[in-house]
């Protein structure tokens, strides 16, 4: 079965940082993209950023939302089995669940993706 | 980025009711458009990846078509398990957006 566990999320200051983890298991990690989406209570869902799989053509690389460049940083550890989403200077507006996803290609060798898997969500609350 | 604006933004519907919800993107976007259902509390789950095809397990009254810069998610014969939100999502840019969310409500 399939599976992603986030969690770190917490009541935070303005101002601080957090780092989010997203544990997935049921199928093998290094062979897929994972993506951070996040919803504000009541709002819709804003898609952060994602991060490829290792390897030639894809290198691990990353694309963000352009509204929240510079703040987010998704990482992998295909060692371990787990992502990272890390926020710095965090901002109320930031205030959210945030989703890791599994994104898998159209096909071998697209380089566009659909989000099969979710998470349940982690609660990130930023307020002083 | 690519805008995506989804209509309407609520719908009401009967059971058996046949109902569409349109997302238009803001340039053309080559069929990387995915549907997503959210039942309050849940996270989402997929529904229609690549506009057309099925996630397993989707049941056949849930359809995607179009193409372009239009695109639209038909369900024939709502079923008291579909009131949820629906959002679209495009893929086609390497800044992934998402419409705004079309709640499907009883009437």
């Amino acid at each position: 079965e399939v599976k992603l566990v986030e969690s770190g999320g917490d009541l935070v200051q303005p101002g601080r940082s957090l780092r989010l983890s997203c544990t997935p298991s049921g199928f093998t990690f290094g062979d897929y993209a994972l993506s951070w989406v996040r919803q504000a209570p009541g709002k819709g869902l804003e898609w952060v950023g994602f991060i490829r799989r290792n390897g030639p053509g894809f290198g691990g690389t990353t694309e963000y939302a352009a509204s929240l460049k510079g703040r987010f940083t998704i990482s992998r550890d295909d060692s371990r089995s787990i992502a990272y989403l890390q926020i710095n200077s965090l901002k109320t507006e930031d205030t959210a669940v945030y989703y890791c996803t599994r994104s898998r290609t159209y096909y071998p060798g697209s380089n566009s993706y659909y989000d099969d898997y979710w998470g349940q969500g982690t609660l990130v609350t930023v307020s002083s | 980025d690519i805008q995506m604006t989804q209509s309407p933004s609520s719908l009401s519907a009967s059971v058996g009711d046949r109902v569409t919800i349109t997302c238009r993107a803001s340039q053309a976007i080559s069929n990387y458009l995915n549907w997503y259902q959210q039942k309050p509390g849940k996270a989402p789950g997929l529904l229609i990846y690549g506009t057309v095809s099925l996630q397993s397990g989707v049941p056949s009254r849930f359809s995607g078509s179009g193409s372009g810069t239009d695109y639209s998610l038909t369900i024939s014969g709502v079923q008291p398990e579909d009131f949820a939100t629906y959002f679209c999502q495009q893929t086609y840019s390497s800044s992934w957006t998402f419409g705004q969310g079309t709640k499907l409500e009883i009437k």
